[in-house]
Parts: structure tokens; sequence; C-alpha cells
């Protein structure tokens, strides 16, 4: 009963690097979303998808890209890493997208 | 635009403890409101819901009242354990579009002592 699965948990990067943080769901949800948590600040939507083919920006986008080919796999695109991008990240998923929302564990990512 | 404000943290409590948690949110139209919970580790998980004015979503002995006319969604729960230790956050989702993104309180972390 996997549900929503990231990959990695932990990664330390470089400023400039970039790297790919792995989101699958096996609930067969169109749904999916990336959000990135900061302490005392909650959670920020990064981008989201109705589905395959389909993504739009949330509140904080820059930085970061997406791409959704096929329903269960959402995974998020640091191009350039920077210091400001140093959060812990989530993928999410739903089924009819009103706002009860499947979590993965989370990623921790540190960028020096 | 959306926003919902909880009230400032942290929280600790002796077990058996009576807890309330403040939510206050600030939407157009009519959103379904949220309580997640994160345990230390993990990611959010779904604690309760309500979807209209004066619906009370409830679990785990956690309760929640929509009331629109104070625009609160006050979590309690009337004997806390140690294992209700986690940050618990608020949320909003408004139905207005087809898709409903979540908006977010900043979060409060609650510990309980044995």
């Amino acid at each position: 009963n996997a549900g929503v699965t990231q990959t990695p948990k932990f990664r330390i990067l470089k400023i400039g690097q970039s790297m790919t943080l792995q989101c699958t769901q096996d609930m067969n949800h169109n749904y999916m979303y990336w959000y990135r948590q900061d302490p005392g600040m909650g959670l920020k939507l990064i981008y989201y998808s109705v589905g395959a083919g389909i993504t739009d920006k949330g509140e904080v986008p820059n930085g970061y890209n997406v791409s959704r080919s096929t329903t269960e796999d959402f995974p998020l695109r640091l191009e350039l890493a920077a210091p400001s991008q140093t959060s812990v990240y989530f993928c999410a998923s739903s089924p009819r997208g009103r706002g009860e929302a499947f979590f993965g564990q989370g990623t921790r990512l540190t960028v020096v | 635009g959306n926003s919902v404000t909880q009230m400032e943290g942290p929280v600790t409590l002796s077990e058996e403890a009576f807890l309330t948690i403040n939510c206050t949110y600030t939407a157009t139209g009519y959103p379904s409101l949220f309580w997640y919970v994160q345990y230390p580790g993990e990611g959010l998980q779904l604690l309760l819901k309500a979807t209209k004015a004066d619906d009370k979503g409830s679990n785990k002995g956690f309760e929640a009242t929509y009331r629109k006319e104070t625009t609160s969604f006050h979590l309690e729960k009337g004997s806390v354990q140690v294992s209700d230790s986690a940050v618990y956050f608020c949320a909003l989702s408004d139905q207005s579009g087809a898709n409903s993104k979540l908006t977010f309180g900043k979060g409060i972390t609650l510990s309980v002592r044995p």
C-alpha cells in the first residue's frame, strides 16, 4: 500500500547544481501537487497538475519546473540550485482536487 | 485572496489536558475546511474536514466545527495523549474552480508531556 512515494529523502546540493525530485503515486489520482515547507511558514504551492500532460504554476514557481507525462509520476526539477531553495519538499495527490490530499514523506533539500 | 490564520505556538500540554487550537480564515465563496496533522519525520495526513457551515468534522477524538459567522474552524480534543504530539495545520479549499487548491496556515507544534 505505497500511496505517494518521494525520492530521495535527503539531498545536499551545491549552488548552481541541478536535480530532479521524484514523485510517484499508485492511487490513480488525476491531481498532483508540489509544496515546499519552510519553518514557521506553512506549505506553499509550487506547481500542480490536473492530469497527464497538464501542469500549472502555484504560488512560488520560480526556479522550478515540472512535467506530467503519466498519471503516476510528477517530477520536480531544480535547474540552478540556490540557497533560497533549501526547504522540505512535499508531493501530494488527490482524487478529486477538492482539498483531500495524500502526501508523501517529503524530501529535505539543503543547498550550500 | 484566501488566507488561513492559526494561533501562535508552540503549545505544550500535560497528558489528559484539554486542547484548543484556534484557526480563522478569509475566503471568497464557500470554502471547505480541513485540519491536517504532521507527525515527526512524516508527511501531512488529513485529520478531519467540514464542507459547509455548521458541519462538525471529527476523527481520533478531535473535533472542529465550521463557523461561518466567525469564519473559524477551531480544533479541540477533550483529553490529549503523548501520541498526539505533532504539527497541526489548518487549511481551506475554495470550491469555486475545477481544481480547488489548498491554502495552509503556518502550522502549530503540539507537545504533550507524560
